[in-house]
């Protein structure tokens, strides 16, 4: 199984920062990487697919790079409405998550 | 509109099965490019990912569960279902089906369910 590790687990942040979330696969899942923003009691939310594509309505403060074995995700300008847990997923080999970063208020 | 809707019993007893379907609306699920998935949130912990399911009725799911997961889909009802036997406390999570998306060389799940928590006790 491909394993999949974030960093960091959790982070605090303000409004305006710039965020980076780094997503590490155990081998090569080539561009076979997505991000979700997940809100409590919240469905999990897709940002960004096949490494770099932005969904549908989604901010362009959000952007996604990488290939391979790393993948970031960067909020350039953090707005009140981003702070939640960020998730990777490969879909390189069936599916799997990363542990998930939370993003908090400083 | 595509929208996905979780339904089942909210608490099972240990041992038991756990069984969910997920139905569809907004699109057919004959439609190809498409595939159908379970994924589980235990609460405080991240997203587990179960299973998917084609329209064919191929069927992959987490090798971590150990073989205890069975998914089927029937297109007449635009629905799929998840069953989960020999379910302990550790089962206990929100549940959320959601539509894998593999058009055009894409593959993440783009629409997902509100979730249905489940929980395993006596």
């Amino acid at each position: 199984d491909i394993q999949m590790t974030q960093f960091p687990s959790s982070l605090s942040a303000s409004v305006g920062d710039r965020v980076t979330i780094t997503c590490r696969a155990s081998q090569n899942i080539g561009n076979s990487l997505n991000w979700y923003q997940k809100k409590s009691g919240k469905a999990p939310k897709a940002l960004i697919y096949s490494t770099s594509t932005l969904e549908g309505g989604v901010p362009p403060r959000f952007s996604g790079s990488g290939s391979g074995t790393e993948f970031t995700l960067t909020i350039s300008s953090l707005h009140p409405d981003d702070f939640a847990s960020y998730y990777c997923q490969q879909t390189y080999r069936r599916v799997g998550f990363g542990p998930g970063t939370k993003v908090e208020i400083k | 509109q595509v929208q996905l809707q979780e339904s089942g019993p909210g608490l099972v007893k240990p041992s038991q099965t756990l069984s969910l379907t997920c139905l569809v609306s907004g699109v057919s699920m004959d439609s190809g490019g498409y595939y159908w998935s379970w994924i589980r949130q235990h609460p405080g912990r991240g997203l587990e990912w179960i299973g998917y399911i084609y329209n064919t009725g191929s069927a992959y799911s987490n090798s971590s569960l150990q073989g205890r997961v069975s998914i089927s889909v029937d297109t007449s009802k635009n629905q799929f279902s998840l069953q989960l036997t020999s379910v302990t406390a550790a089962d206990t999570a929100m549940y959320y089906c959601a539509r894998g998306n593999n058009v055009q060389s894409k593959d993440y799940f783009d629409y997902w369910g509100q979730g249905t928590l489940v929980t395993v006790s006596s």
